[in-house]
């Protein structure tokens, strides 16, 4: 069965601390993606790639950055947790152009910053 | 500017009801897809359908249906004979370039 795989569904940190969130996919996918979920604002893009070593920045990528440094892996870090950053995390992946195929969700992990 | 609208927030119906979610979607490409995904409470996003901007054709499956209407630029999904296990948090979303971009999403929940 395929899979997006979060490593932590739930955390919670210190305003400040340095977050780590990490992202597997077993399917080979090409395309990566983290969104951030907020009642009432939907999914919003943070940040996606489209190769290894490669990132693109989507529309609220302040303060946040990303990794991939394997094809199958992609890292969301948060260099100092605040508040505002508390939310679900949603990590996703697709095959083909980046726009193209559906997208594979992982069960997010919701981050509480105090 | 792509953009992606689901203007009702919530719905709640009576099992074995009929329903239809909006949405409405805004783009200057020419090509581009339109997706349909479900996320019940567990939280998983799980993906419906996916339709290309050249293929208006309608779609049924089970009881799930699709209207894709260009010239209105409307992409709606309708859930015949609901049942308890439709209720979710439902997203409708568009491709444009490297990115998609989802609408703020529409809660239904089915009634027993």
């Amino acid at each position: 069965d395929v899979k997006v795989t979060q490593s932590s569904r739930y955390l919670v940190k210190r305003t400040g601390e340095k977050v780590f969130l990490e992202c597997v996919q077993d399917m080979d996918h090409e395309n990566m993606f983290w969104y951030r979920q907020d009642p009432g604002l939907g999914l919003r893009l943070i940040y996606f790639s489209y190769d290894v070593k490669m990132k693109e920045k989507g529309d609220i990528p302040e303060g946040y950055s990303v990794s991939r440094e394997k094809k199958e892996r992609f890292s969301l870090i948060l260099e100092s947790a605040s508040t505002n950053q508390t939310s679900m995390y949603l990590c996703a992946s697709s095959s083909g152009g980046a726009g193209t195929g559906e997208l594979f969700f992982g069960e997010g992990s919701r981050l509480t910053v105090l | 500017a792509q953009k992606v609208t689901q203007a009702q927030t919530e719905i709640s119906v009576v099992e074995k009801e009929d329903v239809t979610l909006d949405c409405v979607y805004e783009t200057r490409d020419t090509t581009y897809y339109l997706f349909w995904y479900k996320q019940p409470p567990s939280g998983e996003l799980v993906f419906l359908i996916r339709r290309n901007s050249f293929d208006e054709q309608n779609e049924i499956s089970g009881r799930y249906s699709w209207n894709f209407q260009k010239s209105t630029s409307s992409f709606n999904f309708t859930i015949t004979a609901s049942q308890v296990v439709d209720s979710a948090v439902y997203f409708c979303a568009l491709s444009g370039g490297n990115q998609f971009y989802f609408g703020t999403g529409t809660s239904l929940t089915v009634i027993p």
